[in-house]
């Protein structure tokens, strides 16, 4: 069965980089069929995607934090990462690393991690 | 962006009810939508992909249905564990955008 698991510090200072990391185990991250996400959710409130991977290092994130962010892989590890720099309060949030599956080519979310939340504070 | 706006934000139902809820994408996103479930302190689930197919492991009393721009979730009898906030969310074009939330009470 399939596990997602995030890792790293609960909390963050303001202006500092988040940072997390999502262990993948019970199958391998490269696999040519999957992608890799980021998705968090403030407390209380909706879902935002952050970016996806794909186990060779090929990328695409969601615009409105694209400046700020990075998701990379290691394979070796089976695990992907998040880096979101400069952080504020309103990046609070649980965040969930997820499975990106392509069904009839059109992509979800079919394994997610159980989330983590980073809370940005001095 | 693709705006997702889910109707209503609340609903409170009784065990054995039928329950609709819709989501409406601002642009069309012809069957490029999915449908998830989150119980509170959970990761959401996936329930349906592409409109209208049913993920494994995903009881029959949930279904999908609709294309363009307008959706549908139905519970066909409500459960005591479909209590939870659904999400629909569209892959039609990145970023991927879901719907705020739809939270499903106890009457």
């Amino acid at each position: 069965q399939l596990q997602l698991q995030e890792s790293g510090p609960g909390l963050v200072k303001p202006s500092e980089t988040l940072s997390l990391i999502c262990t993948v185990s019970g199958g391998s991250i490269s696999s040519s069929s999957y992608y890799w996400g980021w998705i968090r959710q403030p407390p209380g409130k909706g879902l935002e995607w952050i970016g996806s991977i794909y186990y060779s290092g090929s990328t695409y994130y969601n615009p409105s934090l694209k400046s700020r962010v990075t998701i990379s892989v290691d394979t070796s590890k089976n695990q992907f990462s998040l880096k979101l720099r400069s952080v504020t309060a309103a990046d609070t949030a649980v965040h969930y690393c997820a499975r990106q599956q392509y069904t009839s080519g059109v992509p979800n979310f079919d394994y997610w991690g159980q989330g983590t939340l980073v809370t940005v504070s001095s | 962006d693709i705006q997702m706006t889910q109707s209503p934000s609340s609903l409170s139902a009784s065990v054995g009810d039928r329950v609709t809820i819709t989501c409406r994408a601002s642009q069309s996103i012809t069957s490029y939508l999915n449908w998830y479930q989150q119980k509170p302190g959970k990761a959401p689930k996936l329930l349906i992909y592409t409109a209208s197919n049913l993920q494994s492991g995903v009881p029959s009393r949930f279904s999908g249905s609709g294309s363009g721009t307008d959706f549908t979730l139905t519970i066909s009898s409500l459960q005591p564990e479909d209590f939870a906030t659904y999400y629909c969310q569209q892959s039609y074009t990145t970023p991927y955008t879901f719907g705020q939330g739809t939270k499903l009470e106890i009457k």
